[in-house]
């Protein structure tokens, strides 16, 4: 079953870090980019961050630019997300997203999110 | 970056109803776009791309139409589970943007 498993959520104090990561199965990650969206508690999908199939790409969103840092392990199959200097507004479920077709294209698996909760 | 606009935000419906949905881009974006369900409590759930594709094992009462800059999701005939949020999103630019979602709920 192809599948994306996120982990590594928790609750952080304001000016924290963490990193959280993903974890999949059932397909070869290294053949496809990747991506981290966002979805804050009662609010509607933010995209965050591209990873190429090489890492020598990454996109960020203005509101996490200089902050979070995207990468991946295609040996481990595995994505991750560096989060630093958080804040009260990082507050979401951090989901993992992959293309339909290997690189620019619709989400059609989701990982079932990992939850960040930033609050002292 | 393109924004996405999404009207209405909500909606109220019966079973049985025709309903759309309407998504507006910024600047166009061709045929790059999808249409996503989500529940509450769940991931988003694939359901058009390309606009007008209907992802594999999506019942045919949802449908998709449009290119450049406006795009609608009609579902012909509503169903008790498809009330839920859905939200467009555009894909022409790899800093993917969505709309704000519109939630459809029972009348």
């Amino acid at each position: 079953e192809v599948q994306l498993v996120e982990s590594g959520g928790a609750l952080v104090q304001p000016g924290g870090s963490l990193r959280v990561s993903c974890a999949a199965s059932g397909f070869t990650l290294s053949n496809y980019s990747m991506n981290w969206i966002r979805q804050a508690p009662g609010k509607g999908l933010e995209w965050l961050s591209y990873i190429s199939t090489s890492t020598r790409t990454k996109y960020y969103a203005d509101s996490v630019k200089g902050r979070f840092t995207i990468s991946r392990d295609n040996a481990k199959n595995s994505l991750y997300l560096q989060m630093n200097s958080l804040r009260a507004e990082d507050t979401a479920m951090y989901y993992c997203a992959r293309p339909r077709r290997y690189d620019l294209d619709a989400v059609d698996i989701w990982g079932q999110g990992t939850m960040v909760t930033v609050s002292s | 970056d393109i924004q996405m606009t999404q009207s209405p935000s909500t909606l109220s419906a019966s079973v049985g109803d025709r309903v759309t949905i309407s998504c507006r881009a910024s600047q166009s974006i061709s045929s790059w776009l999808a249409w996503y369900q989500q529940k509450q409590g769940k991931a988003p759930k694939l359901l058009i791309y390309k606009a007008s594709t209907l992802e594999s094992g999506v019942p045919s009462r949802f449908s998709g139409s449009g290119s450049g800059t406006e795009f609608t999701l009609t579902i012909s005939s509503l169903q008790p589970d498809d009330f839920a949020t859905y939200y467009c999103q555009q894909y022409n630019s790899y800093l993917y943007t969505f709309g704000q979602g519109t939630k459809l709920e029972i009348k």
